[in-house]
């Protein structure tokens, strides 16, 4: 069982509805969960973090978290065609400042004008 | 600088030679990261950075892996005998270690290593 798994995709929404990424992890002393955004040949970058139990909400982007299911989704509200991506879930073990990101493999997301 | 720049962002080479990968974090940033990703791959960790020394180095593959930050600031990733199992992009991040909530990474360009 991989660390972090996500569903490859690709997720084909269209435009304007709601993109639902998911992502599972095994450690149960995971405590930080990032969302990156990869698009094709550039680096990733940081959307937003969660650690609480419950959702966490920026802009059109909604992080939420069930530590009991060690389940973590992204939801993107209104998408568009610019949100067409790679997007990846990372999990940090221990609330300690530094250490390692373990990442999933990534969803693919195409949002169809 | 305004970001995490990494140098160079291409780089081919040739089974058996030697490489070296840099990575200039963000200013003032203390903790510092190497990943590389393959096709189709999320980030893999290779090794973390507090200050000049090495908090975690887990991820090296093996041996023929090594990475400096002598000043606390830049570091060098360094390869011995490339294979072509090396090929990936390699990722550097930086992050801000602060006690106001989990430090986040930034990620840097990435250089794309090409071993022939």
């Amino acid at each position: 069982q991989k660390e972090v798994e996500q569903n490859s995709g690709p997720l084909s929404v269209p435009e304007g509805a709601i993109a639902s990424l998911n992502c599972t992890y095994s450690d149960r002393g995971s405590q930080s969960f990032f969302w990156y955004r990869q698009y094709s040949g550039k680096s990733p970058e940081l959307i937003m973090f969660i650690y609480s139990n419950g959702d966490k909400e920026d802009g059109r982007f909604t992080a939420q978290l069930n530590k009991a299911s060690q389940y973590v989704s992204l939801l993107i509200r209104d998408s568009q065609p610019s949100d067409s991506a790679t997007y990846l879930c990372a999990v940090k073990t221990g609330m300690n400042q530094g250490g390692k990101l373990i990442f999933g493999q990534g969803t693919e997301l195409s949002v169809k004008p | 600088g305004a970001g995490v720049s990494q140098t160079p962002s291409n780089k081919v080479t040739e089974k058996g030679k030697y490489v070296e990968l840099r990575c200039d974090p963000i200013s003032g940033h203390t903790a510092l990261y190497w990943y590389r990703q393959s096709l189709g791959q999320g980030p893999e960790f290779l090794i973390y950075f507090q200050g000049t020394g090495a908090a975690d180095d887990s991820g090296l593959p093996n041996d023929r892996f090594f990475a400096v930050r002598p000043e606390g600031s830049v570091s060098t990733l360094k390869i011995q005998r490339t294979e072509r199992g090396d090929s990936a992009v390699y990722l550097c991040a930086s992050s801000l270690i602060w006690a106001g909530g989990p430090d986040t990474q930034y990620f840097g360009p990435g250089t794309r290593l090409t071993v022939l």
